[in-house]
């Protein structure tokens, strides 16, 4: 069965510095990775994904994540936070099977809080 | 048109009742995907369709839950004699295909907020 695992429920960071949001998984295979950002009363928005490649992966509104094989993480990052990137952050997996994709496993979620 | 639609948005109902739960997703996309999000809790994978046939129901709970997909587009989640347990926000999930590439992705609607009182 895979897992993941965000092991912080709230990160804070001052607006102008940079974060990073952890995440580590669990697969018996080769795993394809997700952010989702949550915003109160929406659903939720795809930010990015690892699916092969470049283990840097770059998404919307300025964040990256890097895909570490060995470390089993999938930290969601961004160079220098704004105070509109407070929300709850969702990282996923997904494994490929037979014709295509089976549903995502979620986090638990990270809230991000951008201080002023 | 635009997003996947989700309606009722919010659905209130007693202990026992029957609901539905319908769920419109972006004109063309096969693939529909149905997940629960508790309070607290990243959202939990419930069933998929790719086109009319559940491709993958292991994520639903129990024989009261069950969804269809009659004509390949709009689906509907029945659950059979709520209990209080069933009060969460039951989202759904549209993508192109199934396949995994850059380009296809997830595309989740605002959810339906169930509470069973």
């Amino acid at each position: 069965a895979q897992s993941v695992a965000q092991p912080e429920d709230q990160v804070n960071v001052a607006e102008g510095n940079p974060l990073t949001v952890k995440c580590t998984y669990s697969v018996s295979g080769n795993p394809y990775l997700f952010w989702y950002v949550q915003y109160p009363n929406r659903g939720l928005q795809f930010l990015l994904k690892y699916i092969t490649g470049d283990n840097l992966v770059k998404g919307s509104y300025g964040f990256e994540a890097e895909f570490n094989k060995s470390q089993t993480s999938f930290h969601l990052k961004k160079p220098s936070a704004l105070v509109s990137d407070s929300a709850l952050y969702f990282c996923a997996v997904s494994m490929y099977s037979g014709g295509g994709a089976d549903g995502l496993t979620f986090g638990k979620g990270t809230h991000l809080i951008i201080q002023p | 048109g635009a997003g996947v639609s989700q309606t009722p948005s919010n659905k209130v109902t007693e202990k026992g009742k029957y609901v539905e739960l319908r769920c419109d997703p972006i004109s063309g996309h096969t693939a529909l995907y149905w997940y629960r999000q508790s309070l607290g809790q990243g959202p939990e994978f419930l069933i998929y369709f790719q086109g009319t046939g559940a491709a993958d129901d292991s994520g639903l709970p129990n024989d009261r839950f069950f969804a269809v997909r009659p004509e390949g587009s709009v689906s509907t989640l029945k659950i059979q004699r709520t209990e209080r347990g069933d009060s969460a926000v039951y989202l759904c999930a549209s993508s192109l295909t199934r396949t995994l590439n850059i380009k296809n992705i997830q595309y989740f609607g605002a959810g339906t907020r169930l509470s069973v009182l």
